[in-house]
């Protein structure tokens, strides 16, 4: 199976940058994707990690480091609207398929 | 404007009754997801399915039924077996089960009287 661990609440102000970790356990590893939810809203896509190293899109940055087992996401230049949940998910073989697991979440509160 | 529906936005149901929580996809996609999230635990996977006529179970499938007869369509049945349904009810599909991607509805959330 798939277990995840982030943080469960981090804090920042406007204008700052903010670094969400997430560590994970697989028995198979087929990446590490981020999501982004605002209360009582669905879960929005937001990056993915196949290979080690930073993928970039515009204000978020998401890294992987397969041998640590450990990945984070990186929000640059925090907006008021950034105050979200953050999920990380790895997806993982289970019964000849690939299912995701997705981490408890991390809420991100912006201050002004 | 392609995308997941989910009906109903807020569904009540009493003790002993089943219900069928509606999701539906014009996006294509051959893999569909269910998923339960209660506060503080993510989300958790009940059942998916990769391809029509055919699911698997996830990780809490217990007390939930699927169907998948129509590529566009995966309802989930909550039934009574389920011990403690109420909670935040979110459907999701990919294009394939191994692309990373999952586009999600806008959910239903149950709540047992």
């Amino acid at each position: 199976g798939q277990s995840l661990e982030q943080p469960s609440e981090v804090t920042a102000v406007e204008g700052a940058i903010v670094q969400i970790n997430c560590t994970y356990q697989t028995s198979g590893f087929y990446g590490l994707s981020w999501y982004q939810q605002h209360d009582g809203g669905a879960p929005t896509f937001l990056s993915y990690n196949g290979l080690d190293g930073l993928e970039e899109t515009g204000r978020f940055s998401s890294f992987l480091s397969r041998s640590d087992s450990y990945g984070y996401l990186l929000l640059q230049e925090l907006q008021m609207k950034d105050s979200a949940s953050y999920f990380c998910a790895v997806r993982g073989p289970s019964g000849g398929s690939y299912i995701p697991t997705f981490g408890r979440g991390t809420s991100l509160i912006v201050h002004p | 404007d392609g995308g997941i529906t989910q009906s109903p936005k807020y569904l009540f149901r009493k003790e002993g009754q089943n219900v069928t929580l509606s999701c539906e996809q014009n996006l294509n996609h051959d893999a569909m997801y269910w998923y339960r999230q209660d506060p503080g635990q993510g989300l958790r996977l009940i059942y998916y399915s990769q391809i029509v006529n055919d699911f698997q179970k996830g990780d809490i499938a217990e007390g939930y039924s699927v169907s998948r007869e129509k590529k566009e369509s995966f309802p989930l049945t909550v039934t009574s077996a389920q011990k403690n349904p109420t909670a935040f009810y979110l459907c999701a599909s990919s294009i394939g089960e191994t692309y990373n991607e999952q586009f999600f509805g806008p959910g239903t959330r149950l709540t047992v009287l």
